[in-house]
């Protein structure tokens, strides 16, 4: 149980484009995913809490005009990197916390994305 | 605020050798701890959790850890590791429904 997946695993655009990436609670309901940002041998980066219903809280020094989070239903988040430039090109991992409370994370396969 | 220490960037163990990675918090009182491991390219992989009760906790792939409140850690162990154990490992602590706060990662080698 508690499977979270991620759509596309990887992902290569031309700057300027968009980017939708999709976050699904597989079989359970998630009231709350996050979303992160990984660079190569670091640690997560925490970009935003997504809550289902309401606007995402984004951390501090991360664009909420430029990565959009929507939360439409109790298993499905998105994230859209608006008008992709090189800097954009990381590891991007998604999470799901269940409705029970308990604040254990259930983890997306990630999805990498190249911006050329 | 709660903070994890994980002083160890990266540990090499030959294969069916013990291992210990060492995690460390910052909380006043009793957080929920994790271990996660990650394999190159992939997403996280809960191992174990403790949030309460026996402080000795078995997760999945043989390992275990263990809460010691008074040297405020939670060590991951394993008795003998596996080629394929190789990855990165993390240690998370959060409170309640606070949003965990993850350690810097260990990156385990294994030796054959």
């Amino acid at each position: 149980g508690a499977v979270v997946s991620q759509h596309p695993s990887r992902v290569i655009c031309k700057s300027g484009t968009s980017v939708k990436i999709e976050c699904r609670s597989l079989d359970f309901q998630a009231t709350t995913m996050f979303w992160y940002r990984q660079f190569p041998k670091k640690s997560l980066m925490l970009m935003a809490t997504s809550n289902e219903g309401s606007k995402a809280t984004y951390e501090q020094g991360v664009e909420k005009d430029k990565f959009l989070i929507n939360h439409a239903s109790l298993t499905l988040s998105t994230l859209t990197v608006t008008s992709a430039h090189p800097e954009d090109s990381s590891f991007y991992i998604c999470s799901a916390r269940t409705s029970s409370g308990a604040d254990t994370q259930y983890f997306g396969p990630g999805t990498r994305l190249t911006v050329l | 605020a709660q903070s994890v220490t994980q002083p160890d960037i990266h540990i090499t163990v030959s294969e069916g050798a013990s291992l210990e990675l060492r995690c460390n918090y910052s909380y006043g009182a009793t957080p929920h701890l994790f271990w996660y491991v990650q394999s190159p390219g992939q997403g996280l992989q809960l191992l174990l959790k403790y949030f309460s009760g026996d402080t000795l906790v078995q997760g999945i792939k043989g390992f275990e850890a263990e809460f010691k409140r008074s040297q405020s850690s939670f060590n991951l162990r394993k008795p003998s590791v596996h080629w394929s154990d190789a990855a990165e490992y993390f240690c998370a602590v959060g409170v309640g429904s606070y949003i965990p706060t993850f350690g810097r990662g260990t990156s385990l080698i294994v030796h054959p």
